[in-house]
């Protein structure tokens, strides 16, 4: 069965750090760009960062960028998201994504969503 | 680039068609996508490239536009069809959401 699933989450105070991981299976993780999504309590979705299938590319979004760090392990097919200096506005549960494309025109979409992983900052 | 739906929120009876429109603050081509999601789920890809229906999402969902403006169709809503919708542009590397449209079926 193709899945994605989140772990690492939890409780973590202003200033603290978590590393999120996301297992993959079902399918060739490393022929795969990924992302990772955030979505607050009761708010919409926020883009969050971006890793290229061999991690070549990387990009965040700007209200984590120099906090967070993506990377992943494509023998272990995992994903991963280090969070620093966590922050009351990251609050949220992190959804680890897979991106699929459409070659023709570089086009980009979010094909398979795992259930996410609570995220919560708080003093 | 801003992403902005319309309504923020609708209710219509089972068997309407609904439109959902979304709006990007500057030209992006056909790289708008749709997502689903349910109360308490993961979002769900419905529509990916404007048009393009993905596998498995029944054909009363339907999606057009191009540049800066696009509609979410649904033509026959079923109960099942409750929950908010997502626009997002891929056309740069900040893949921006709008901010969801709340959809209640009665």
């Amino acid at each position: 069965e193709v899945s994605l699933v989140e772990s690492g989450g939890g409780f973590v105070k202003p200033g603290g750090s978590l590393r999120l991981s996301c297992a993959a299976s079902g399918f060739t993780f490393r022929h795969h760009h990924m992302t990772w999504v955030r979505q607050a309590p009761g708010k919409g979705l926020e883009w969050v960062s971006h890793i290229s299938s061999s991690s070549s590319t990387i990009y965040y979004a700007d209200s984590v960028k120099g906090r967070f760090t993506v990377s992943r392990d494509n023998v272990n097919k995992s994903l991963y998201l280090q969070m620093n200096s966590l922050r009351d506005d990251d609050t949220a549960r992190y959804y680890c994504v897979r991106v699929g494309e459409m070659d023709t025109i570089n086009l980009y979409f979010f094909d398979l969503w795992g259930q996410g992983t609570p995220v919560t900052v708080s003093s | 680039i801003q992403m902005t739906q319309s309504p923020s929120s609708l209710s219509a009876s089972v068997g309407d068609t609904v439109s959902i429109t979304c709006r990007a603050s500057q030209f992006i081509s056909n790289y708008l996508n749709w997502y689903q999601q349910r109360p308490g789920q993961a979002p769900k890809l419905l529509i990916y490239a404007t048009s393009n229906l993905q596998s498995g999402v029944p054909s009363r969902f339907s999606g057009s536009g191009s540049g800066t403006a696009f509609t979410l169709s649904i033509t026959g809503l079923q109960p099942e069809d409750l929950g908010t919708y997502f626009c997002q542009q891929t056309y740069n590397a900040l893949y921006s959401f709008g901010q969801g449209t709340k959809l209640e079926v009665k």
